[in-house]
C-alpha cells in the first residue's frame, strides 16, 4: 500500500517563508506531487519530483529524496492568499501511476 | 493548461434519490478519468477510475452498484449516486491526464460537485 505524513497545520506571517513536509511509504515509487486545494475549490498542481533535488517555480520548490522517502514544499514571500491547503501526493502503480494517493493535507494559515 | 469541468456544481436532494454528476474534459481526450471524493477537512479519496469503453475499475470498499460509473466517450465520464442516503453526502471531484507534452505529470481537477443528502 501507499501512505503519506505531512502535518495538519501550519501558521505563517505574509512575506515569511514556510515550509511543508511530507513521508511517504509506497511499494514502488513514481515522482511526488504537490498540489493546493482553496476552500471549496478543486486541487491545482504546484510541483513534481521525479529525482532528488530541488525543483523551483517562481515562489514555490518541492524538494526530493529517494533515500529517505521524503519531500517538502516551499513556499517564500507568502502572500495571504496562500492561504489553503497543500497536499503531497504519489502516483498509483495499479492504475499506471496516473491515479494518485494524496497525504493527509496541510492547511496553511497566512496571517498579516 | 487543459480543463476538466462538472457539472453540476453543487446539488441537494432528497434521500432515496439519485444523482449523477457530469465530468468533462474540455480540451483533450481523456481514456482515463478519475473519481474522487472529499469529507470535508480531509483528504481526497480515489473511489474508482473509470475507462472509457470498459468497465470502471473500483476502489476497495467502493460499493460499484451504488456509485455507477458511464465513460461513454473520451470527454464524457458520469457518476450516479444510486439511491442516495445523507452518508454520501460529499464533495466529489473528478480528475484526468493529459499525458503527454509539459503536463505529462500534472492531474486536471474538475471544480468538484457539492452533493447534500437531506
Amino acid at each position: 500500500g501507499q501512505s503519506l505524513e505531512q502535518p495538519s497545520e501550519v501558521t505563517a506571517v505574509e512575506g515569511a517563508i514556510v515550509q511543508i513536509n511530507c513521508t511517504y511509504q509506497t511499494s514502488g515509487f513514481y515522482g511526488l506531487s504537490w498540489y493546493q486545494q482553496h476552500d471549496g475549490g478543486a486541487p491545482t498542481f504546484l510541483s513534481y519530483n521525479a529525482l532528488d533535488g530541488l525543483e523551483e517555480t517562481g515562489r514555490f520548490s518541492s524538494f526530493l529524496s529517494r533515500s529517505d522517502s521524503y519531500g517538502y514544499l516551499l513556499l517564500q514571500e507568502l502572500q495571504m492568499k496562500d492561504s489553503a491547503s497543500y497536499f503531497c501526493a504519489v502516483g498509483r502503480r495499479d492504475t499506471g501511476r496516473r491515479a494518485l494517493t494524496f497525504g493527509s493535507g496541510t492547511r496553511l494559515q497566512v496571517q498579516p | 493548461g487543459a480543463v476538466v469541468s462538472q457539472h453540476p456544481s453543487w446539488v441537494i436532494c432528497k434521500s432515496g434519490t439519485s444523482v449523477k454528476i457530469e465530468c468533462r474534459s474540455l480540451d483533450f481526450q481523456a481514456t482515463t478519468m478519475f473519481w474522487y471524493r472529499q469529507f470535508p477537512k480531509q483528504s481526497l479519496m480515489l473511489m474508482a477510475t473509470s475507462n472509457e469503453g470498459s468497465k470502471a475499475t473500483y476502489e476497495q470498499g467502493v460499493e460499484k452498484d451504488k456509485f455507477l460509473i458511464n465513460h461513454a466517450s473520451l470527454t464524457l465520464s458520469t457518476l450516479t449516486v444510486t439511491s442516495a442516503h445523507p452518508e454520501d453526502s460529499s464533495f466529489y471531484i473528478c480528475s484526468a491526464r493529459v499525458g503527454r507534452g509539459r503536463s505529462y505529470n500534472e492531474q486536471f481537477f474538475g471544480p468538484g460537485t457539492r452533493l447534500t443528502v437531506l
